[in-house]
């Protein structure tokens, strides 16, 4: 199975919001509401910002929101942080009872 | 503080065989499902195989179905992936990652820090 499809890469200017979008198919990212987030520094483990498409487990800052709408989701940040800056990944439940992975996308804090 | 400590990881020929172990602390190993997913050398993730609780029940990507079998050892709060007929597409970062609940939901809030596989002639 492909992976889900993301932008290879999204900037902002810090202060301001950006959307990175997830697309799939009705076998995973419209069919459940299984989405999920990561963050990725060089170099590091990634880290999980988002699941269940808009919940936010404890520490993540209040920036970072997900939502879905059909076969897309997405990962907003607003108040952009030089911090920010790092691989952005999004997963989701597939029917044929795997979990598939987007491709990842850089994000850029000019 | 869970930590998760991954080992194992080498550099192999095409073909051979090896087996990654994942050893876990600071929760309850036997409550948890658990995945393997791994990253090439610029790649993004890629989910490969999890487990749930009891070992009862295993999952695999395509990719490494009837080559790789995950395991665990709940006395020992142990994860395992045996990899058999590697390929030199196998290379990458591979990461123990804790599921915070459920399995294949993608909901991992603890990853290890991974380890190396490289295989190359």
């Amino acid at each position: 199975q492909s992976a889900l499809t993301q932008p290879a890469s999204v900037s902002g200017s810090p202060g301001q919001s950006i959307t990175i979008s997830c697309t799939g198919t009705s076998s995973d990212v419209g069919g459940y509401n299984y989405v999920s987030w990561y963050q990725q520094h060089p170099g590091k483990a990634p880290k999980l910002m988002i699941y269940g498409v808009s919940n936010r487990p404890s520490g993540v800052s209040n920036r970072f929101s997900g939502s879905k709408s059909g076969n897309t989701a997405s990962l907003t940040i607003s108040g952009l942080q030089a911090e920010d800056e790092a691989d952005y990944y999004c997963s989701s439940y597939t029917s044929s009872t795997t979990l598939i992975f987007g491709g990842g996308t850089k994000l850029t804090v000019l | 503080e869970v930590q998760l400590l991954e080992s194992g990881g080498g550099l192999l020929q095409p073909g051979e065989s090896l087996r990654l172990s994942c050893a876990a602390s600071g929760f309850a190993f036997s409550s948890y499902g658990m995945t393997w997913v791994r990253q090439a050398p610029g790649k993004g993730l890629e989910w490969v195989s999890g487990i749930n609780e009891n070992g009862g029940a295993t999952y695999y990507a395509d990719s490494v179905k009837g080559r790789f079998t995950i395991s665990r050892d709940n006395s020992k709060n142990t994860l395992y992936l045996q990899m058999n007929s590697l390929r030199a597409e196998d290379t990458a970062v591979y990461y123990c990652v804790k599921s915070m609940v459920g399995l294949l939901r993608g909901y991992f809030d603890d990853w290890g820090q991974g380890t190396q596989v490289t295989v190359s002639s």
